[in-house]
């Protein structure tokens, strides 16, 4: 059974970084596509991105310039960073490992993440 | 690209069935079967109910169904039970580099 965990701070200052890690326990991060997904307070779901191979990254044009996702296959993780966060980027933060067309067959329960001072 | 279009809430009794449809325009949804529901429990980690409009994986139950007409994919909840409240999204596949679109979520209310 494939689990994920994600965690890293709950706080974060405006315009620093925010930096997730997923914990995957159930396959490994050498194989398949492992992405990350946020949701607003009261808003929808928005996509971030994806993480395959030796560390390719695909992302959202919207987040393309601040965002950055890597893999580490030694500990079986992967990671999300997104730099000068502002107040629009509180929200709860999924990961998913990503089997193909947007098909998330397993999450992780997510991680609440505020931005304020 | 503007996000999936559904309904805030729907509610309906124990062992009826509801539809909640999920809109989108003819760059994705209409373009694409690649249509995916998930249903959230709050707290918990989001499930997999149905991928490519109409698949369910296995484990979920037959009362989960799906369909698509033009730019509008639809889940069908029949026989309503209790465990079925929740939170339910759906996403679409999408050509450019957005990759995937997410609805909005509808709260489901098993009155």
């Amino acid at each position: 059974q494939v689990q994920l965990q994600e965690s890293g701070p709950a706080l974060v200052k405006p315009s620093e970084t925010l930096s997730l890690t997923c914990t995957v326990s159930g396959d490994s991060t050498s194989r398949d596509n492992w992405s990350w997904i946020r949701q607003p307070p009261g808003k929808g779901m928005e996509w971030l991105g994806y993480v395959y191979g030796r560390g390719t990254a695909d992302y959202n044009p919207s987040l393309k310039s601040r965002v950055t996702m890597s893999l580490d296959t030694s500990k079986n993780q992967f990671s999300l960073k997104l730099n000068s966060v502002t107040t629009a980027d509180t929200a709860m933060y999924y990961c998913a490992r990503l089997i193909s067309y947007g098909k998330f067959d397993c999450w992780g329960q997510g991680t609440l993440v505020t931005v304020s001072s | 690209q503007s996000a999936l279009t559904q309904p805030a809430s729907v509610s309906g009794y124990p062992g009826q069935s509801i539809t909640i449809p999920c809109t989108g325009t003819s760059s994705d949804i209409g373009t694409y079967n690649y249509v995916s529901w998930y249903q959230h429990h709050p707290g918990k980690a989001p499930k997999l109910i149905l991928y490519e409009v109409t698949n369910r994986p296995s484990g979920v139950s037959y009362r989960f169904s799906g369909s698509k007409s033009a730019n509008t994919a639809s889940l069908t909840i029949s026989g309503l039970q209790a465990e079925d409240e929740a939170d339910y999204y759906c996403n679409s596949y999408i050509s450019s580099d957005t990759y995937v679109l997410f609805g909005g979520g509808t709260k489901l209310t098993v009155l």
